[in-house]
């Protein structure tokens, strides 16, 4: 499986600033992914970030709060704007593994704490 | 009804117990069944894939009932360092990598 690097790991920021949370992965990929984990709850999907397209959003994710960056297959920006408490969460990126199983595999996350 | 349910726990089962989780979901056309593995404060790891006629790596042991749509996980002689949060996942949608997550079943193993 790839080797996934988030940064930073963790960071406090003040509400209303942004944040850019990095991936990088040791080797290309075609399909990048974008989670956000809440306290006490399980990963809900943010977006898919495929290199040369925009980022696709879930339901109740949308662009101008998480904006995404994909300029190559093996790196990936995230950003949490205008921050808020509710905020609060680890975010995970993550890339679907080699053949067609299906299987993802995740970056340690982000720890984002919004005072 | 969620599309995954799990039974939260905890599960606090000694050593050398045998334990089985249970994961219900929603969408009878879900294609791809996983089980991750989620220890405090770090990402999930890929435990299995679980794939139709079930399968075994070690003492886990992943089944899929599709006619009564739920997954389950057996754990066998369990260790102390399996100690972890079980995470459910489920690709509803055949042919996209979209994944939905149950709310993990937190196993603790005894001394």
């Amino acid at each position: 499986s790839a080797v996934i690097s988030q940064k930073p790991s963790r960071d406090i920021c003040q509400r209303g600033t942004s944040l850019t949370i990095q991936c990088q992965v040791d080797s290309q990929v075609t399909m990048m992914f974008w989670y956000r984990q809440q306290p006490g709850q399980s990963l809900t999907l943010i977006a898919t970030a495929n290199q040369g397209s925009e980022a696709t959003y879930e339901s109740g994710f949308v662009i101008d709060k998480f904006p995404i960056s994909r300029p190559n297959l093996t790196f990936s920006t995230l950003t949490v704007s205008n921050m808020s408490p509710e905020d609060s969460s680890i975010y995970l990126c993550s890339v679907v593994g080699d053949g067609h199983s299906y299987e993802q595999y995740f970056g340690p996350g982000t720890r984002l704490t919004v005072t | 009804r969620k599309e995954v349910e799990q039974d939260p726990g905890p599960f606090n089962v000694p050593e050398g117990a045998t334990v089985a989780f249970n994961c219900t979901y929603s969408n009878s056309a879900s294609q791809s069944f996983f089980w991750y593995r989620q220890d405090c404060r770090k990402e999930p790891k890929l435990l299995m894939s679980v794939y139709s006629s079930g399968n075994e790596d070690g003492r886990f042991t992943a089944q899929l009932n599709r006619a009564s749509q739920y997954i389950s996980l057996l754990i066998r002689d369990s260790k102390l360092s399996d100690s972890a949060t079980y995470l459910c996942v489920v690709n509803p949608t055949s042919g996209t990598y979209k994944y939905i997550f149950g709310t993990g079943t937190r196993l603790k193993v005894l001394a």
